[in-house]
């Protein structure tokens, strides 16, 4: 069974700042999967990576497979950026559902 | 763009009472699932759902829920008769592919409060 690690838990930051939010698994995957969840609670797909780096405007998804470590940045970051971030990996069993971390609670502070 | 959408977005129900969560897909998505998160808590899995059966389902999926997709467009999950402890927040997702490497698209979410 894969276990999903985030870090950190908790982070506050300044308007404009650069910040890093870490995952790592325990069992290899294919892809893996970074959501936003709002304080109203729903859950937003933000990136679905399998391999290198990907970008979204101020978002940056990196993924090391041998190291089985993800990494979500957000450059210049936003008050409306605060949310929970939260990366998930499929299991890897016969329906592929989803493991989730326990997500990173982001507060951007103005 | 097409999206998960999740009715209602808040129920509140008296313990004992039945509930029914409702979700529509994505149109053509073969794959659904329901996932719940307990305040405080991570998400964790409830069930799978592919070709009008369950293809998994999670230890908390007791005999208590039922899934079903009545008319090919609405996936609902019920629950017989709530418990205190079944107060979370439920995600419909729908996926096109079983394949680990497809995107996952999440409804709103339904706060369920039992009380």
């Amino acid at each position: 069974k894969n276990e999903v690690e985030q870090s950190p838990q908790n982070l506050t930051a300044q308007e404009g700042e650069f910040i890093t939010i870490n995952c790592s698994y325990s069992v290899g995957i294919s892809a893996l999967h970074w959501l936003q969840q709002h304080p109203g609670g729903g859950i937003v797909s933000l990136f679905m990576l399998s391999s290198g780096k990907k970008k979204h405007g101020r978002l940056i998804a990196t993924i090391n497979i041998q190291e089985k470590h993800s990494s979500l940045h957000i450059t210049a970051s936003h008050p409306r950026d605060s949310a929970v971030y939260i990366c998930a990996v499929p299991d890897g069993g016969a329906t592929n559902k989803l493991i989730f971390g326990t997500g990173t609670l982001l507060a951007v502070q103005p | 763009e097409p999206e998960v959408t999740q009715t209602p977005s808040h129920q509140v129900t008296q313990m004992g009472q039945e509930v029914i969560l409702r979700c529509v897909p994505i149109s053509n998505h073969l794959y659904f699932y329901w996932y719940r998160q307990i305040l405080g808590q991570k998400v964790e899995f409830l069930v799978s759902f592919y070709n009008n059966e369950i293809s998994e389902k999670s230890e908390i999926f007791d005999d208590q829920f039922s899934v079903e997709r009545p008319d090919g467009s609405n996936f609902t999950l019920k629950i017989r008769s709530t418990k205190l402890e079944d107060s979370a927040m439920y995600f419909c997702a729908s996926s096109l592919q079983q394949a680990s490497n497809t995107e996952a698209f999440f409804g709103q979410g339904t706060r369920l409060t039992v009380v």
